[in-house]
């Protein structure tokens, strides 16, 4: 099945630092996805991206929508110990989850925050 | 308090023992759906279901069988486990029609077919 290329694959970081990661695809989506999962736990929705070049931000997170519609990008700032955890991106083709537009997931950027 | 819940939440067997991870939410949602984890793979969809009785394939059926007799419960089986079956296992939930930004994700099980 596809997958989205998701970089870097890990980061270890110090707190207080800032964060990028990001998400590249050889297919077009219209919607992008940013989730965290912290350990033990199921994936938690970050941020919603729908829209060609939109720029979201939810605290301390900021998340861009690729031109191309090819890529996202998740920015944290000020990292501090309860970011650990990692992160995915994950695109879909549509705006709404039809049978069959499924949602494909990058391969996770684990972070690492040394207090 | 509106959750999806999986059992168990640690598992481990032996090759070719068949075995069930539950799932149910109770949140009356119409989608279902099972994803594995892997270590540099990402969440990859197993199976889905639309609705009661209506279930299809995802990117990596094989191995897996699924049921959707109720709305709130959509258990994934393992008839016989191999070890290539040794993952991390979470069940989703949303409602028909919502985007992807509304789905919520079970705790997870993890698997370990020695």
């Amino acid at each position: 099945g596809q997958q989205l290329n998701q970089s870097p694959q890990s980061m270890f970081i110090q707190e207080g630092e800032d964060v990028s990661m990001n998400c590249t695809s050889s297919s077009i989506f219209n919607t992008w996805l940013w989730y965290k999962q912290d350990p033990g736990e199921g994936p938690v929705l970050l941020i919603a991206l729908y829209k060609a070049g939109e720029l979201t931000s939810n605290g301390r997170l900021t998340a861009q929508f690729g031109i191309t519609r090819k890529d996202s990008f998740l920015n944290i700032s000020a990292s501090i110990p309860s970011d650990v955890g990692i992160y995915f991106c994950a695109g879909q083709l549509n705006h709404y989850g039809g049978a069959t537009n499924k949602l494909i997931f990058g391969t996770g950027t684990l972070l690492a925050v040394q207090p | 308090e509106a959750q999806v819940t999986q059992n168990p939440r640690y598992l481990i067997t032996v090759t070719g023992k068949k075995l069930t991870v539950t799932c149910s939410q109770n949140m009356n949602h119409e989608y279902m759906s099972w994803y594995r984890q892997d270590p540099g793979l990402g969440l990859r969809q197993i199976y889905y279901s639309m609705n009661v009785e209506v279930t299809d394939k995802g990117d990596v059926p094989e191995g897996y069988k699924v049921s959707r007799k109720e709305k709130r419960n959509f258990p994934l089986i393992l008839e016989s486990p191999s070890p290539n079956q040794t993952s991390l296992y979470f069940c989703a939930s949303r409602i028909a029609g919502s985007s992807y930004n509304e789905q919520f994700f079970g705790p997870g099980t993890r698997l370990t077919v020695l």
